[in-house]
């Protein structure tokens, strides 16, 4: 069945410095992953999309990688600032043959001033 | 603008009771419509989704039903909650953006069984 493995221990950096995330998956063939921030207690908030044709993404201070060989995804966050801790969620699809899309567990990021 | 509203936000409810969660959606037509569960300490659990009016797909066998009496409005339902349905339930709908489904979630109900 596919899985997706994101770091269960919450990654602590202090502010300024690039935060990376990491996203695992088997047993699948996206066509598209996404990321998504998570605040406590709320809905997660859509922040990225990358197809599978492409290697990297960016929007401001986020930057996405999509290695379909190694069935891997990294999100980084530059600069990172206290108002970026949350759990960030990586999903994956559509697919070719669904609609629909498989979240990952999530990593909680915490960045101290 | 597109919103999405989800209610109630908070409930505690005994064993066996009935549950209703309601989730509807303004500003679009025809939207895909999804129930998620978010158990402590799991990632996004897909209960239901509807491509349309009365068209439900279930994802996993549950003590859980879904309805979708209109176009934008979606509703979670139990006859007999369990103990082990306590958790965060989250309703989304989609957009299609270059051929992928990205989803918007609402706020969420929080959903403890006593």
């Amino acid at each position: 069945s596919q899985k997706i493995e994101q770091n269960s221990e919450a990654l602590n950096i202090q502010e300024g410095k690039t935060a990376t995330l990491t996203c695992n998956y088997t047993n699948y063939s996206p066509a598209y992953l996404q990321w998504y921030r998570q605040d406590p207690g709320r809905g997660p908030v859509f922040l990225l999309l990358i197809r599978e044709n492409e290697k990297e993404k960016r929007k401001e201070r986020l930057k996405v990688t999509f290695d379909t060989t190694l069935k891997q995804s990294l999100f980084h966050i530059t600069a990172s600032q206290p108002a970026d801790s949350a759990t960030y969620l990586c999903a994956l699809g559509p697919s070719y043959n669904t609609d629909k899309l498989i979240f990952g567990t999530g990593t909680r990021l915490q960045v101290f001033p | 603008s597109q919103t999405i509203h989800q209610w109630p936000a908070t409930l505690v409810q005994p064993v066996g009771s009935p549950l209703s969660l309601e989730c509807t959606v303004e500003g679009t037509s025809n939207p895909n419509l999804y129930w998620y569960r978010q158990a402590a300490g799991r990632g996004l659990q897909l209960l239901f989704y509807s491509v349309g009016i009365g068209q439900i797909s279930s994802e996993v066998p549950q003590n859980l039903s879904a309805s979708r009496p209109q176009d934008r409005q979606f509703i979670l339902s139990s006859k007999k909650l369990l103990l082990s349905d306590s958790g965060f339930y989250l309703c989304a709908w989609s957009v299609k953006t270059s051929g992928a489904n990205v989803l918007t979630f609402g706020a969420g109900s929080r959903l403890t069984v006593l």
